[in-house]
């Protein structure tokens, strides 16, 4: 299995918004609406930001967005903070009762 | 609160054998599908293995498959991945994580396996 595919890095000034985009397949994003997120600053464990495409669990700030169209899922951070600083990864179940995870992408704050 | 923590990483020569654990509390360990992630040097996230609550459901990623072995011990509340015929690409950080509904939903610190010779 693959994983997702991420763009390496997306940058924004504070108070921008910035989207990372993930994009699967059929046999993943593409059947299942349990793509979740999770953001991983340096030497850190990762946090669960969106789950179910667009959920946010308790106390993950409300600029924090996602969606999905097709194959494609993605997370936004609107009024993007300098504490917004790390990696992004999503992930989706596939239709083998795997996981699959994106290959990453770093949010740089300008 | 959840606490996952694991332990067990080490040193350990290509071919060699590792088992890692992942002690929980703070939830109801018999009730949870548990999963292991591990993320190589540098690099991202990536899948190894999971399991139900009742331990007659595993699954696992085709790089570790026929080498790897979850199981758990719900009455030590205690998630392990048994590695054997290890390779110096299974170098990585092994975080230990509990699935609520399709998230990963609780994360522990992580261990370090390191193959090399």
């Amino acid at each position: 299995q693959s994983a997702l595919t991420q763009p390496p890095s997306v940058s924004g000034s504070p108070g921008q918004s910035v989207t990372i985009s993930c994009t699967g397949t059929s046999s993943d994003i593409g059947t299942y609406n349990r793509v979740s997120w999770y953001q991983q600053p340096p030497g850190t464990a990762p946090k669960v930001m969106i789950y179910d495409v667009n959920n946010r669990p308790s106390g993950v700030p409300g600029r924090f967005s996602g969606s999905k169209s097709g194959n494609t899922a993605s997370l936004t951070i609107s009024g993007l903070q300098a504490e917004d600083e790390s990696d992004y990864y999503c992930t989706s179940p596939t239709s083998s009762g795997t996981y699959v995870f994106g290959s990453g992408t770093k949010v740089t704050v300008l | 609160d959840v606490q996952l923590v694991e332990s067990g990483g080490g040193l350990v020569q290509p071919g060699g054998s590792l088992r890692l654990s992942c002690a929980a509390s703070g939830f109801s360990f018999s009730s949870s599908a548990m999963a292991w992630v591990r993320q190589g040097p540098g690099k991202g996230l990536e899948w190894v293995s999971s399991i139900n609550p009742s331990s007659d459901y595993t699954k696992y990623a085709d790089s570790v498959k026929g080498r790897f072995t979850v199981s758990r011990d719900n009455f030590k509340n205690t998630l392990y991945l048994q590695m054997n015929s290890l390779r110096a690409d299974d170098t990585a950080v092994y975080y230990c994580a509990k699935l609520d509904n399709f998230r990963f939903d609780s994360w522990g610190q992580g261990t370090l396996v390191t193959v090399s010779s």
